[in-house]
């Protein structure tokens, strides 16, 4: 069973802040994803990464990082939090750049930023 | 412009009777695969479905089958007996070919519930 975990499953920063969230998984997939998910507005990708020490932009990359330095984890990195960025934030990863595999998610991470 | 529409926010099913929650997409390359994702309360997105733009046959998967015409770019989940345990968002992805690096792009979302 590929399995994904998120370092928490909610968490509570204040403005300002620098806040690190950790995402690893298990089935050595070579893609990894960070996803921020908002009402109505449904997932919209940060970053992403082919492999280790790759990483390109999503759609919304401003006010984030990330990094990658192993295989199984991305970390995704809001180097001053702001309340803007309080939102549900996913990790997922997939087999393989170039083949329609479908994407394996964590539970998620609900940050709030005060 | 969004590449996946869903314009359904919200659905009402009774249990055990179908409901098809609708996808619509827009792209110009050839090749693309559809998935469709289920997130429960509980938060995690489980794939339900994928049907490639070059299968001529619509995907099925126990209750859920993709009704895909391809001609009107649409990619409607149909689930049939509806069950308590499929009230949750349903969200629909589309990956491009050469032209879109692979990475899907999720519509905003379904919400359903099911009614006893």
């Amino acid at each position: 069973d590929v399995k994904v975990t998120q370092s928490s499953r909610y968490l509570v920063k204040r403005t300002g802040e620098k806040v690190f969230l950790e995402c690893v998984q298990d089935m050595d997939h070579e893609n990894m994803f960070w996803y921020r998910q908002d009402p109505g507005l449904g997932l919209r990708l940060i970053y992403f990464s082919y492999d280790v020490k790759m990483k390109e932009k999503g759609d919304i990359p401003e006010g984030y990082s990330v990094s990658r330095e192993k295989k199984e984890r991305f970390s995704l990195i809001l180097e001053s939090a702001s309340t803007n960025q309080t939102s549900m934030y996913l990790c997922a990863s997939s087999p393989y750049r170039g083949g329609d595999y479908e994407q394996y998610f964590g539970p998620g991470t609900r940050l709030t930023v005060t | 412009a969004q590449k996946i529409t869903q314009t359904q926010p919200g659905m009402f099913v009774q249990e055990k009777e179908a409901v098809t929650l609708d996808c619509t997409y827009d792209t110009s390359d050839p090749s693309y695969g559809l998935f469709w994702y289920k997130q429960p309360s509980s938060g995690e997105m489980i794939f339900l479905i994928y049907q490639g733009s070059y299968d001529q046959q619509n995907a099925t998967e126990g209750r859920y089958s993709l009704n895909f015409q391809k001609a009107r770019k649409s990619a409607n989940l149909v689930i049939s007996a509806s069950q308590l345990g499929d009230s949750a968002m349903y969200f629909c992805a589309m990956r491009e070919g050469q032209g879109g690096s692979y990475i899907p792009t999720f519509g905003r979302g379904t919400s359903l519930i099911v009614h006893p």
